[in-house]
């Protein structure tokens, strides 16, 4: 089982339509991350998150530390969404690991496609 | 303002040779990190440099590959003898002070084929 899991794996909407992207994950965090990356291979940060929620625009992240789980809101989505959403976390550093906190883990990615 | 800068942005290579790839990242940005994501898999951390500190390259997948950071700014990542394995999008991010809460601005990458 990899360390952080997102649902779906590929989603198409409408214009217009609310769009969730889930990501579960299985260890403990000190940080989960949602990147955004263009069909050209640009990645972009959106969002860092330790607790509760974030809203950017359109965007809204929320975590739920207890359930080791955050989603990504789209609102009112758009095709300029169409893009690939990813999931990192990064660890809390142990003390005999202490680069594990060094690194993001990241999900396999949301392929999201908003047509028009 | 400049991003994180790679170069080249693709290279061609035969199998045995070394490439290297280089990074540029933001001025004034401490934290550098190398990643890879090979075709249909996820992003994959490879090392991670801080200021002065050593770095950490608990990510490299093999002694093949090898990275470098001249003056805490430029970094070159070096993979010798390439296998076709190597065939991957390499990634550089910077962050200005490094984990734990940091946002990383990401390079266009440099797209590797191993021939």
């Amino acid at each position: 089982k990899n360390e952080v899991e997102q649902s779906p794996q590929n989603l198409t909407a409408q214009e217009g339509e609310f769009i969730t992207i889930n990501c579960s994950y299985s260890v403990g965090i000190s940080a989960l991350h949602w990147l955004q990356q263009h069909p050209g291979g640009g990645i972009v940060s959106l969002f860092m998150l330790s607790s509760g929620k974030k809203k950017h625009g359109r965007l809204i992240a929320t975590i739920n530390i207890q359930e080791k789980h955050s989603s990504l809101h789209i609102t009112a989505s758009h095709p300029r969404d169409s893009a690939v959403y990813i999931c990192a976390v990064r660890s809390f550093p142990h003390l005999s690991i202490k680069a594990a906190g060094n690194k993001l883990t990241f999900g396999g990615g949301t392929r999201v496609l908003v047509k028009p | 303002g400049a991003g994180v800068s790679q170069s080249p942005s693709n290279k061609v290579t035969e199998k045995g040779k070394d490439v290297e790839l280089r990074c540029d990242p933001i001025s004034g940005h401490t934290a550098l990190y190398w990643y890879r994501q090979s075709l249909g898999q996820g992003l994959e951390f490879l090392i991670y440099f801080q200021g002065n500190s050593a770095p950490d390259k608990s990510g490299l997948p093999s002694d093949r590959f090898s990275a470098e950071r001249t003056g805490g700014s430029v970094s070159t990542l070096t993979i010798q003898r390439t296998q076709q394995e190597d065939s991957a999008v390499y990634l550089c991010a910077s962050s200005f002070r490094g984990p734990p809460r940091e946002t990383q601005y990401f390079g266009p990458g440099t797209r590797l084929l191993v021939l």
